[in-house]
């Protein structure tokens, strides 16, 4: 199975900071890896699928890079309902694993 | 509104069983393969089950297999999860989600979730 490790698994930041958000596969996913926001009680949502390719509807200040094994998101210029819980998923090969979450908060 | 509904969700002792259904609407629900993905108290969250979009093939998580078994209904644009010998560790939210092959296959519609709790 593909472990997904993502770091770190908490993170304070202030309105108006960038933050990254790091995932790494145990083997290689290609450009399998997909993004989501999460906030409690509420459907997923997606930000980012195929590593870097932002979902229609979903604000430019949120952007994926990374192939192979690591991947990065990256909200910059961050607003206040960014702050929620996020992850990554693997959609490579089954299971389809996720990451373990980061919680973003405010400093 | 395109959007996917979970129902079906309760309290059960270990060892029961329950029935999830996922009912999508303002899709073309026949055309996708779909999930279900779980969140536990404090928890992530962890992919269940897949199925594609006849039911022909499916898969599941290591930690329900032999247990869990999903399945569709495209007549009735419902997707279901039949629940056997539930545990407590089995106790999360339950998502349904689509899989979307254009992209990825990330899941691009998401239910609200269904709670499961295990306990006697």
């Amino acid at each position: 199975d593909i472990q997904m490790t993502q770091s770190p698994s908490s993170l304070s930041a202030s309105v108006g900071d960038r933050v990254t958000i790091t995932c790494r596969a145990s083997q290689t996913i290609d450009n399998y890896l997909n993004w989501y926001q999460h906030k409690p009680g509420k459907a997923p949502k997606l930000l980012i699928f195929g590593a870097s390719t932002l979902h229609s509807g979903v604000p430019s200040r949120f952007s994926g890079s990374g192939s192979g094994t690591e991947f990065t998101l990256t909200i910059s210029r961050l607003q206040p309902e960014d702050f929620t819980t996020y992850f990554c998923q693997q959609s490579y090969s089954s299971p389809f694993t996720f990451g373990q979450g980061t919680k973003l908060d405010i400093k | 509104e395109v959007q996917l509904v979970e129902s079906g969700g309760g309290l059960v002792q270990p060892g029961g069983s329950l029935r999830l259904s996922c009912a999508a609407s303002g899709f073309t629900f026949s055309s996708y393969w779909m999930y279900w993905v779980r969140q536990a108290p404090g928890k992530g969250l962890e992919w269940v089950s897949r199925i594609n979009s006849d039911g022909t093939s499916r898969s599941y998580a290591d930690s329900v297999k032999g247990r869990f078994t999903v399945s569709r209904d495209n007549a009735k644009n419902t997707l279901y999860l039949q629940m056997n010998g539930l545990r407590a560790e089995d106790t999360a939210v339950y998502h349904c989600a689509n899989v979307d092959i254009t992209s990825r296959e990330a899941s691009d519609i998401w239910g609200q979730g269904t709670m499961v709790t295990v306990s006697s």
